[in-house]
């Protein structure tokens, strides 16, 4: 079956600085590629996601970037602030179970 | 904030005990799926109900069992608990099908002692 895996699974960074997080999929029939932020205590929200016939996708300071030849997929953000501070899950869908497989997570520090 | 609420927000049990969790999707969805968080991992998917009928499942045991109802509500209940199976239970409503957008609901903290 799938699996997605997720890196770093730390990130601190300065106020203004730009973050970028990886993840890397099995199953080459998978998708669909969302990112979601999950607050301490709170549900995950979806911030953006990416379907698998672009390769980009931006809006506003986030953006993601999917590599379909080498399975992997990337967030970035930019000109970063301390409200971007949470965990971010990468996911992966439309393989063979066709369910959401999620990566364990990258906790962003921003800075002030 | 998504439409998609759950009840309850915290549940304590003992081991041995059965739970059921709810879920209402949003407004115009079909499809929920159920999700089990583990502290400092990310969410594993337990199964999906599409049009009421199971449309995919995790690897959890069967003593994880689900409903949808003819509103598209959920529940999700699980038996014999285990102290393994405490959790935040997330469900997560879409319009259609597997590969729709999935949106959250605040999920129920369950506590197994």
């Amino acid at each position: 079956g799938e699996n997605v895996e997720q890196h770093p699974s730390t990130l601190s960074v300065q106020e203004g600085d730009s973050a970028v997080i990886k993840c890397t999929y099995s199953d080459s029939a998978s998708n669909y590629f969302p990112w979601y932020k999950q607050e301490l205590g709170k549900r995950p929200q979806l911030i953006i996601d990416i379907r698998s016939n672009v390769g980009e996708k931006k809006d506003q300071r986030i953006a993601v970037t999917l590599n379909k030849t080498a399975k992997h997929f990337s967030l970035h953000i930019t000109e970063t602030q301390p409200e971007d501070s949470a965990v971010y899950f990468c996911a992966a869908s439309g393989g063979s179970q066709g369910n959401l497989i999620f990566g364990k997570g990258t906790k962003l520090s921003v800075k002030p | 904030e998504t439409g998609v609420t759950q009840s309850p927000t915290h549940l304590i049990k003992t081991r041995g005990q059965q739970v059921t969790l709810r879920c209402s999707s949003q407004s115009g969805h079909n499809t929920v799926s159920w999700y089990q968080q583990a502290l400092g991992q990310g969410p594993q998917f337990i199964f999906q109900y599409y049009r009421e009928e199971e449309n995919g499942r995790g690897n959890f045991p069967p003593r994880f069992s689900g409903l949808q109802f003819p509103n598209y509500s959920s529940e999700l209940n699980v038996n014999a608990l285990e102290l393994d199976d405490s959790a935040l239970y997330l469900c997560a409503s879409s319009s259609s099908g597997r590969t729709d957008t999935q949106y959250f609901g605040p999920g129920t903290r369950l506590t197994v002692l």
